[in-house]
Order: structure tokens, then C-alpha cells, then sequence
């Protein structure tokens, strides 16, 4: 069965400062992974997908890498803003499921 | 463009009173289909996901059952609701296929009293 880690589970920054969330996995066959972003009491949004065969993905301040064979994913956040303030969920998928982490709360702080 | 729905947003149904949530999708046809529960303080834990229209796959052993009757639309349903029930459901869809991005709904907000 799939687990997924991420750490730290919350996270508190002044404003510019640039942000690491790691994301474990345990079982490497997998089809893709997704950043997501949680606003309280929304729904998810994605931010990023990286293919199983990707190391990395980028879009504007952010950018995930992909490390398969060892089972890790990082989300950098570049220069951080108080907007930038949510949980970061990753998932992976296998098979036509998502597993997620239980998430990473950051916030930024003016 | 696509767009997923779901109601109510918000729910509080006493013990042992039926339940029944509705997400819906547009523009897009044959998604893959899938029910999430997000209890406070935890991770999302995947319930149902659906392939096709009656083709419904269950993840853990629960008081909820699932239904698409039609194409777009899945369903979430119980006969008696638990306290244990109590959580935030999100409805999320896929494009036919592997490895693609999954789009979540605005959720639902469940308080069973």
C-alpha cells in the first residue's frame, strides 16, 4: 500500500523568504505526482503534475522536482508571499488512484 | 472549458438521518470519477472512484455507498448517518487515462450532530 510523508507538517516564514516542502512516498511505481494547494474550507487546486518519467516541473515561483528512484519530491517556493499562505498537499498516482499526504501548513508572514 | 460541482456546500444532519451528495461535471465526457473524505486534521482518504457510468469501486468498508447514474454525475449516499461520518467531501474528476491532473470540486462541509 502506498504511504505518503510530508514534512515538516507546518511551516511559518517571514515574507521573501523562500520556501522547501518535502513529500515521501514508499512504493516508486508510480504514474505521476501532483502538487496541490488548500485554502481553509476549499477545495484543492492543483499546481503542478510531474510525470513519472519528469525530474522537474516549474511555473512561475514554483517548481517541483521529481526524484523517483528514491521515493522524494520537493516544492520550492520562490520569494515568499502572504498569499502564499494555504496547506500544500502532494499526491501520487497509481493505478487510477491518488494518494495523498496529510499536508504541509505554511504561513508567511508580512 | 471543464467545470465540477458540487451540493450543498454545506450540510448538518442529525445521527441516523439519510444523506445524499451530488457533484456533477461539464464539458468533458467519460471522466474518471472519485469521492474524497477529508476528517479534521487528517489527510484526504479516498472512498469511491468510477470508470464509467454503475462501474463503482470502493476503497474502505464504510457506512457510504456511491452511485453514477449518468456519465457526469456521482452521487454519495448513506441510509444512516454516524457521527463518525462527520468531514469535509470532495468530489474530484479525472480525463479518461492514466496520467493525468485530477480536478477537485468546492467540497462539502458535513456535521452530523
Amino acid at each position: 500500500k502506498q504511504e505518503v510523508t510530508q514534512i515538516p507538517a507546518a511551516l511559518s516564514v517571514p515574507e521573501g523568504e523562500n520556501l522547501v516542502l518535502n513529500c515521501s512516498f514508499t512504493d516508486s511505481a508510480i504514474y505521476n505526482l501532483q502538487w496541490f494547494r488548500q485554502d481553509p474550507g476549499k477545495g484543492l487546486t492543483s499546481l503542478l503534475l510531474i510525470q513519472s518519467s519528469q525530474r522537474e516541473q516549474t511555473s512561475g515561483r514554483l517548481n517541483a522536482s521529481l526524484d523517483k528512484s528514491s521515493g522524494r519530491s520537493t516544492l520550492y517556493i520562490a520569494a515568499s508571499q502572504p498569499g502564499d499562505s494555504a496547506t500544500y498537499l502532494c499526491a501520487v498516482k497509481d493505478d487510477y488512484k491518488l494518494s495523498f499526504g496529510a499536508g504541509t501548513t505554511v504561513t508567511v508572514r508580512a | 472549458s471543464q467545470t465540477i460541482h458540487q451540493w450543498p456546500a454545506t450540510l448538518v444532519q442529525p445521527v441516523g438521518s439519510p444523506l445524499s451528495l451530488e457533484c456533477t461535471v461539464e464539458g468533458t465526457s467519460n471522466p474518471n470519477l472519485y469521492w474524497y473524505r477529508q476528517a479534521a486534521g487528517r489527510g484526504l482518504q479516498l472512498l469511491f472512484y468510477s470508470v464509467g457510468i454503475g462501474q463503482i469501486s470502493s476503497e474502505v468498508p464504510q457506512n457510504l455507498s456511491a452511485s453514477r447514474p449518468q456519465d457526469r454525475q456521482f452521487i454519495l449516499s448513506s441510509k444512516k448517518l454516524l457521527l463518525s461520518d462527520s468531514g469535509f467531501y470532495l468530489c474530484a474528476w479525472t480525463p479518461t487515462g492514466i496520467t493525468d491532473t485530477q480536478y477537485f470540486g468546492p467540497g462539502t462541509r458535513l456535521t452530523v450532530l
